[in-house]
């Protein structure tokens, strides 16, 4: 069956260290690939998509994703985090023609 | 641009009564999405509009949702009778062109809760 996971429910980092958050995809074919975060009371934001080529992708507020077809993975990281990176963080895949599909999303804190 | 607007920010209701969540998409966009976020189901597509036509309702839940888009620049989600069950927070989003590919821009989103 298809679906988006994100293994980690609730991660916490202190301020300043790094940070991975996990996704991975199970369909036939490479989907397209998104991560989007969500701010207490808001709304989504699109941080980065990924769609082909490079498979390392830049994003907003430093964020950088990595596309491993292989491990069927679409991992964010950010090399050193804020107080204000605090916030849900959803994996997003579309297959062409369809629509999104979320993932369970990640809530990340932030220790100071 | 003022973003997608969403309006009411908050809204309690009776089980039974009658709730209409609008949404205003960004000026120019043609598509646009309306979610329903629980804790339990997550992040769900109810229903998608191109160019104000429904393409897509297969995530309504029930005959008790409705959406309709009147123009390019209004929507609304309408449930009745509303349940207790119902209670979740209501995403609309919109893009440009609706396709696989194109960035979809989120309101602030509207908070039911059905007593």
């Amino acid at each position: 069956a298809q679906s988006v996971t994100q293994p980690d429910i609730h991660i916490t980092v202190s301020e300043g260290a790094s940070l991975e958050l996990r996704c991975n995809y199970s369909y036939g074919a490479t989907p397209y690939l998104f991560w989007y975060v969500q701010s207490p009371g808001q709304g989504l934001q699109l941080l980065l998509k990924y769609f082909s080529g490079d498979t390392l992708v830049q994003g907003i507020k430093g964020f950088e994703a990595e596309f491993k077809r292989s491990q069927s993975s679409f991992n964010l990281r950010k090399p050193s985090v804020h107080w204000s990176d605090a916030a849900e963080y959803f994996c997003a895949v579309a297959l062409y023609g369809q629509n999104f599909v979320f993932g369970p999303g990640t809530r990340l804190s932030v220790l100071p | 641009d003022a973003g997608v607007i969403q309006s009411p920010r908050h809204e309690v209701t009776e089980m039974g009564q009658e709730v209409t969540l609008r949404c205003k998409p960004i000026s120019g966009h043609n598509s646009l999405f309306w979610y329903r976020q629980t804790m339990m189901r997550g992040l769900e597509l109810l229903i998608y509009f191109n160019n104000n036509v429904p393409i897509d309702d297969s995530g309504m839940p029930e005959d008790r949702f409705s959406a309709k888009m009147p123009n390019a620049s209004f929507s609304t989600l309408k449930i009745q009778p509303s349940e207790p069950r119902d209670s979740a927070v209501y995403f609309c989003a919109s893009s440009l062109v609706g396709g696989s590919t194109d960035t979809q821009y989120f309101g602030p989103g509207t908070r039911l809760t059905v007593l």
